[in-house]
């Protein structure tokens, strides 16, 4: 089955510079790769996905670029502010909508003032 | 607005005893899912349901079942509770993005 390593596992960055998650994955069928961020006591939402056809994808602050011949795709937060501070998970399926959804063990994220 | 609901944000509960975790997604998707947090390990996958009454084990199915009677509701049965059952339970529906509920954190004593 798929296997999903993520991280680092904890990031601290001061407000205003960038955040920087990579994610490898291993099975190389997979084709979908999203991008969730829990915040404290909530569950987690979906912030950004990628499919395997596309390289980058951007969205206001956040963006996330995908190398499916070395099996990895990261998250990148530009100009970080402490809203952005929270626990932010990489998965992996074979296509949207797959019930084979595989996560990564999350990288908690602190933003500093 | 879409919505998966938990039916407790915090249980606390006797070694032991049957513990039933509700979970009801309003968006009539098929995938439904349970999955366990825990500090260190991420979020792993205990069962899943691709329709009613339909299951399916995941990574740690060992100690939990799970009942799909209704398309919007599944269920999360601990048989027999035990303290290494304490942990924050996280339940999802699926369409093309998964969409999680608030958790229920539940300690077992």
């Amino acid at each position: 089955g798929e296997n999903v390593e993520q991280h680092p596992s904890t990031l601290s960055v001061q407000e205003g510079d960038s955040a920087v998650i990579k994610c490898t994955y291993s099975d190389s069928a997979s084709n979908y790769f999203p991008w969730y961020k829990q915040e404290l006591g909530k569950g987690p939402q979906l912030i950004i996905d990628i499919r395997s056809n596309v390289g980058e994808k951007k969205d206001q602050r956040i963006a996330v670029t995908l190398n499916k011949t070395a099996k990895h795709f990261s998250l990148h937060i530009t100009e970080t502010q402490p809203e952005d501070s929270a626990v932010y998970f990489c998965a992996a399926s074979r296509e949207a909508g797959s019930y084979q959804l595989t996560f990564g063990k999350g990288t908690k994220l602190s933003v500093i003032p | 607005d879409v919505k998966v609901t938990q039916s407790s944000r915090y249980l606390v509960k006797r070694t032991g005893e049957k513990v039933f975790l509700e979970c009801v997604q309003d968006m009539d998707h098929e995938n439904m899912f349970w999955y366990r947090q825990d500090p260190g390990l991420g979020l792993r996958l205990i069962y899943f349901s691709y329709d009613v009454k339909m299951k399916e084990k995941g990574d740690i199915p060992e100690g939990y079942s799970v009942s799909r009677e209704k398309k919007e509701r599944f269920s999360l049965i601990l048989e027999s509770a035990s303290t290494n059952q304490t942990s924050m339970y996280l339940c999802a529906s699926l369409n093309t993005e998964a969409f999680f509920g608030q958790g229920t954190r539940l300690t077992v004593v």
